[in-house]
């Protein structure tokens, strides 16, 4: 079964800094999706980025890039330039191909401070 | 395009009764999930539906909770009875069907409390 771990529970930055995100997982799968999804207090997870894992390429969307080290299984998420807005609890995700199950990690509370 | 509609928004009942949530998806997603999200936990999958058959029910309390998807569009999800244990936010998401790694999207959820 596929495990994710997200090792900070909360992180604290100032606006405008950048912050990253860890998240590990464990597989032996060889092809799959990552995901980073953010949850508001509003309570609706929202997606922020998908990276498929056999594309060597790191996915960007904007002011969130990803770290992705297939050998090391291991997906960063980093946040450049960050907003008040982007206070919310953080969620990695792992989706095994030919699957739809989302596995999810323990989540990151970050808090944007102005 | 509309998101994932999903209600009541909040509901609040005593152990031992029942309740219901019910989730619209996306127009045209043919995969709707429920998921389970405990306070301070990521969110866990407690059914999964294709059109209107059940893929994945494996960690569904299937003694108290039910789900249907008639017609393969809305869905309902029932718990009858309520323990302390299910207070929760019960999310719905969907997704268009197939292999690719198609991303989810996800309703505002339901905040469950039990007295």
């Amino acid at each position: 079964a596929q495990t994710v771990t997200q090792s900070q529970p909360e992180m604290s930055v100032q606006e405008a800094e950048t912050v990253t995100l860890s998240c590990t997982y464990d597989t032996s799968e060889s092809n799959y999706y990552l995901f980073w999804y953010k949850q508001p207090p509003s309570r609706q997870m929202i997606l922020v980025i998908r990276q498929e894992a056999y594309k060597q390429q790191n996915a960007t969307e904007n002011r969130f890039s990803v770290n992705f080290q297939k050998a090391a299984k291991s997906f960063s998420l980093k946040i450049s330039d960050s907003q008040l807005g982007d206070t919310a609890m953080y969620f990695c995700a792992f989706l095994k191909q030919g699957a739809q199950k989302l596995v999810f990690g323990q989540g990151t509370r970050l808090t944007i401070n102005p | 395009e509309a998101g994932v509609a999903q209600s009541p928004r909040y509901k609040i009942i005593e152990k031992r009764q029942s309740v219901a949530f019910w989730c619209n998806p996306i127009s045209g997603h043919a995969t709707l999930y429920w998921y389970q999200q405990i306070l301070g936990q990521g969110p866990k999958l407690l059914i999964q539906f294709q059109n209107n058959g059940v893929v994945d029910d494996s960690q569904l309390p299937k003694d108290r909770f039910s789900a249907e998807r008639l017609k393969g569009v809305d869905s309902t999800l029932k718990i009858q009875p309520a323990k302390l244990e299910d207070s929760a936010v019960y999310l719905c998401a969907s997704s268009l069907a197939g292999q690719g790694g198609q991303p989810q999207h996800f309703g505002d959820g339901t905040r469950l409390s039990i007295l």
